[in-house]
């Protein structure tokens, strides 16, 4: 398995509580995304970075923050967590070049369940 | 807007029966397609990928699929099914010329095999 390490594993908080969920990878790759996964949804892009410090959204990134000050680190933060937000988030790397950052595997993390009541 | 279809929600079969799980998907030119696998309790894991070359890709654990551009699709398949596939598939789309960085997922799709 590669080196992709998500904390916490499980979290229960509290509705309007910041909440902030961490990726460390150990593979030193590029590219690291957040994914939330709900039923009938599949997994859906939160935000995505492609470098320290170079971070992007993707199709549901409202209420949610992301840092990446180091390569293997990639925080996803919700700053007023809500009962919507109740989740399984995955944080995933790929390698990539430049020009085809996904030309190549995605490794995911073991995810971490939110439950926001 | 860009999609990625599964058609099938929950598919109940027998050991040894035969597989098929379509995915389509809305994106033009250039495509990376993925199909990711999901055992109870465990994140993703890649069975196939294809990028370029022979459409037909074969897979671990017996797994292929077969992408065929005019139809925008690129289904599962598996001759003979175990208890052990019991999972959920996704069909993941990546196009560059959509965003380089973005991995686009299918709703998924539940397998269990009745044994």
């Amino acid at each position: 398995d590669a080196g992709i390490t998500q904390s916490p594993r499980h979290k229960v908080t509290e509705t309007g509580t910041p909440v902030t969920l961490r990726c460390h990878q150990t593979e030193n790759h590029r590219y690291m995304y957040w994914y939330r996964q709900d039923p009938g949804h599949g997994l859906r892009l939160i935000h995505y970075s492609y470098g320290v410090k170079d971070t992007d959204k993707g199709e549901v990134s409202d209420g949610y923050s992301v840092s990446r000050s180091k390569t293997e680190d990639f925080l996803l933060t919700l700053e007023s967590a809500t009962s919507s937000q109740t989740s399984v988030y995955f944080c995933a790397i790929t390698q990539g070049t430049k020009m085809n950052p996904m030309n190549t595997e995605a490794f995911f993390g073991q995810g971490t369940r939110l439950t926001v009541v | 807007a860009q999609s990625v279809s599964q058609h099938n929600h929950h598919v109940i079969l027998s050991e040894a029966a035969s597989l098929e799980l379509g995915c389509n998907y809305s994106y033009g030119g250039t495509v990376n397609l993925f199909w990711y696998v999901q055992y109870p309790g465990q994140h993703l894991q890649l069975l196939l990928k294809y990028f370029s070359g022979d459409p037909l890709v074969k897979g671990i654990k017996g797994f292929e699929a077969e992408f065929i551009k005019s139809k925008f699709s690129f289904n599962l398949r598996k001759p003979s099914v175990q208890w052990s596939d019991t999972a959920e598939y996704f069909c993941a789309v990546n196009a560059p010329s959509q965003g380089a960085q973005k991995l686009v997922f299918g709703q998924g799709t539940r397998l269990t095999i009745n044994p």
